[in-house]
């Protein structure tokens, strides 16, 4: 089985500032992937990042990047220089690669606020 | 490049009718997966089809139930509503294992 964490229920960050939302994880599948997403109030669940469990790089996407520790099982998504439309909910997923397809496990979720 | 389409968008459905959703994926995916979001719960997977046919399948009871035509789109249907159903109905696409996986707007149902 597989789960993911995320601690922080709600986070406040001034505009300009960065900002790490966290998210630890749990399995046994040798091979995985994980994923976070954005969610604004409309809805819609925006893909922002992807790690897979044997990149050797943190992975980078403009703005996004995400501090992949294996060893601690952890994936923390790095939102730099925040903007006033990052405020949204923020969610870490997973997807184990045995047989899983593309089944994603979320957690329950960050509701990040700007500040101006 | 068109994204993934979920139709309708909101809809209100009386307890013990039947509701069906859509999902248009992504042009060259053929993997659409659904799951369903409530403030309750969260995020929860309902299954995935993969080619037509069904790959995995999530905890649910038997009134949740989809299909995948030829060309990948995807139908769910929920029989016999109850008022727990009420939720964000959420729709991906990709690829196989692939790294991006892509989710529609979603649809709102709420049963009264």
């Amino acid at each position: 089985a597989q789960k993911i964490t995320q601690t922080q229920p709600g986070m406040f960050v001034q505009e300009k500032e960065a900002v790490t939302l966290d998210c630890t994880y749990d399995t046994s599948d040798p091979s995985y992937g994980l994923f976070w997403y954005k969610q604004p109030s409309s809805g819609e669940m925006i893909f922002l990042i992807y790690q897979g469990s044997y990149d050797q790089q943190n992975a980078t996407e403009g703005r996004y990047s995400l501090n992949f520790q294996k060893a601690r099982k952890s994936a923390n998504l790095v939102i730099s220089a925040s903007q006033l439309g990052d405020s949204a909910m923020y969610f870490c997923a997973m997807r184990g690669d045995n047989n899983a397809g593309n089944m994603l496990t979320f957690g329950g979720g960050t509701r990040l606020m700007v500040k101006p | 490049k068109a994204g993934v389409t979920q139709t309708p968008r909101y809809l209100i459905k009386t307890r013990g009718q039947q509701v069906t959703l859509s999902c248009s994926p992504i042009s060259g995916h053929r993997s659409v997966s659904w799951y369903q979001q409530t403030p309750g719960q969260g995020l929860q997977f309902l299954f995935e089809y993969f080619s037509e046919t069904q790959r995995n399948k999530g905890n649910f009871p038997g009134r949740f139930s989809g299909r995948q035509f030829s060309n990948s789109r995807s139908e769910m249907n929920v029989s016999t509503l109850e008022l727990g159903d009420s939720a964000l109905y959420l729709c991906a696409s990709s690829l196989d294992q692939g790294h991006t996986i892509y989710f529609g707007e979603g649809s709102w149902l709420t049963v009264v």
